[in-house]
């Protein structure tokens, strides 16, 4: 039973583009939100959450937007760059201690 | 410096067997993780335990255990290893304050069961 789902596999962008990343949960009771960035041969490293009491959350050339009543979260990069390259992970949590992880969107920025 | 690493980072083993994966983190960290990263790149939660608590994830054989020596230590035992092992396996640290919820991941550990 997967409770977050990431359903593009992949996604390929021009340089200088808006990447767009979506992500859908099931459990109403996640309230924290998490997006992970994953190269080849390395562990997934934080990149921004995202709490329900907020609807969007910006860092840099990253922003997520949370719509709860839809279940719906996304990552926005603007702009994309080739070092953006990779699998991009979004996980959920109830609790802050046990995240649910989707199954990742491979993002490719090409130059 | 490595915040959280993991030995061996690729593990090759015959099914029956018994192995360990070991995990470090250097981060002061109060909570730690193991992760199972199937066929299908499916991340799934195995464990997470701090000092106070082990939270098993009830889908994970009881082949599976965790030993913590200490705080900056989560290792994972692996009994009676199985061709469905066959993963990567990643340790994760977090610490849990206020809305500070990220985990730090380790490298990676890919146990092939042959």
């Amino acid at each position: 039973d997967q409770q977050v789902k990431q359903n593009s596999p992949s996604l390929s962008v021009q340089e200088g583009r808006i990447s767009i990343l979506n992500c859908d949960y099931t459990n109403s009771m996640f309230d924290y939100f998490l997006w992970y960035k994953k190269y080849p041969a390395e562990g997934p490293t934080f990149l921004i959450s995202i709490s329900s009491i907020k609807d969007k959350n910006e860092d840099g050339r990253f922003t997520v937007f949370l719509n709860k009543s839809a279940k719906h979260l996304s990552l926005h990069i603007v702009p994309s760059q080739p070092g953006d390259s990779a699998v991009y992970f979004c996980a959920a949590s109830a609790d802050g201690n046990q995240f649910y992880f989707g199954t990742g969107t491979s993002l490719t920025v090409i130059p | 410096d490595t915040a959280v690493s993991q030995t061996p980072k690729y593990l090759v083993t015959q099914m029956g067997n018994d192995k360990s994966i070991k995990c470090e983190q250097n981060l002061g960290h109060d909570t730690m993780y193991w992760y199972k990263q199937d066929s299908k790149k499916f991340l799934k939660i195995m464990f997470s335990y701090n000092n106070k608590e082990l939270i098993i994830n009830e889908t994970v054989p009881n082949r599976f255990s965790p030993k913590s020596p200490d705080k900056a230590h989560l290792n994972l035992h692996i009994n009676s290893l199985e061709l469905g092992d066959s993963a990567v396996y990643f340790c994760a640290s977090s610490a849990q304050q206020g809305l500070s919820y990220e985990q730090y991941f380790g490298p990676g550990t890919r146990l092939t069961v042959t």
